[in-house]
């Protein structure tokens, strides 16, 4: 069971827009750490998508953007293509466990 | 380019010890902090561990506190992860990855390729 809670599976068709949740508590999102990112496609080394909630690092395409509110977080991708197909993790920081949590991941399926 | 390589996986049995490295490359080693985080097969990404640039900080997981040590050399631009008492559970692919730090909450901005442990009779 992870600390942040995430969809285990979205799906869309190309063109289109989805979004996945990050659900945290008051001991992290909540307490004011930031919300990052990760996309990661099996068998290669994840990256780093978004950083402080609604950073994205040079490179990353501006159909990716993120957002917090409370203790959650969300992970915007508009104009789905292909090469999205992949997991995607939320991570933050977690005063009580002092230590950085993760969530579950979500499976991005490209219909 | 920053580059993480982690060598040192490979098959024990439960109760053996084995011993992770990552060389790193391309960026002032001792200025960052490093993490190691992990992959279970069929499962998410669990940090493991981490260590300040000096070396003179360092964090683990409740999994894995009391077990596993991580270092590092400044010297020689590498980090490394002693695993000792290693469990069935800890069968995974384990990453070395540089740390970044934002208002207090730290993040991944670079990841080696990993390195598979697997904990079996």
């Amino acid at each position: 069971q992870s600390v942040l809670t995430q969809p285990p599976s979205v799906s869309g068709a190309p063109g289109q827009r989805v979004t996945i949740s990050c659900t945290g508590s008051s001991s992290n999102i909540g307490a004011s750490y930031a919300v990052h990112w990760y996309q990661h496609l099996p068998g290669t080394a994840p990256k780093l998508l978004i950083y402080a909630n609604t950073n994205r690092p040079s490179g990353v395409p501006d159909r990716f953007s993120g957002s917090k509110s409370g203790t959650s977080a969300s992970l915007d991708i508009t104009g789905l293509q292909a090469e999205d197909e992949a997991d995607y993790y939320c991570q933050s920081y977690d005063r009580r466990l002092s230590g950085w949590v993760f969530g579950g991941g979500t499976k991005l399926t490209v219909l | 380019e920053v580059q993480l390589v982690e060598s040192g996986g490979g098959l024990v049995q439960p109760g053996g010890s084995l011993r992770l490295s990552c060389a790193a490359s391309g960026f002032t080693f001792g200025t960052y902090a490093i993490s190691w985080v992990r992959q279970a097969p069929g499962k998410g990404l669990e940090w493991v561990s981490a260590i300040s640039g000096s070396g003179g900080s360092t964090y683990y997981a409740d999994s894995v506190k009391g077990r596993f040590t991580i270092s590092r050399d400044n010297s020689k631009n590498t980090l490394s992860l002693q695993m000792n008492s290693l469990r069935a559970e800890d069968t995974a692919v384990y990453y070395c990855a540089r740390e970044q730090l934002w208002n207090l909450s730290p993040f991944i901005d670079y990841w080696g390729q990993g390195t598979l442990v697997t904990v079996s009779a």
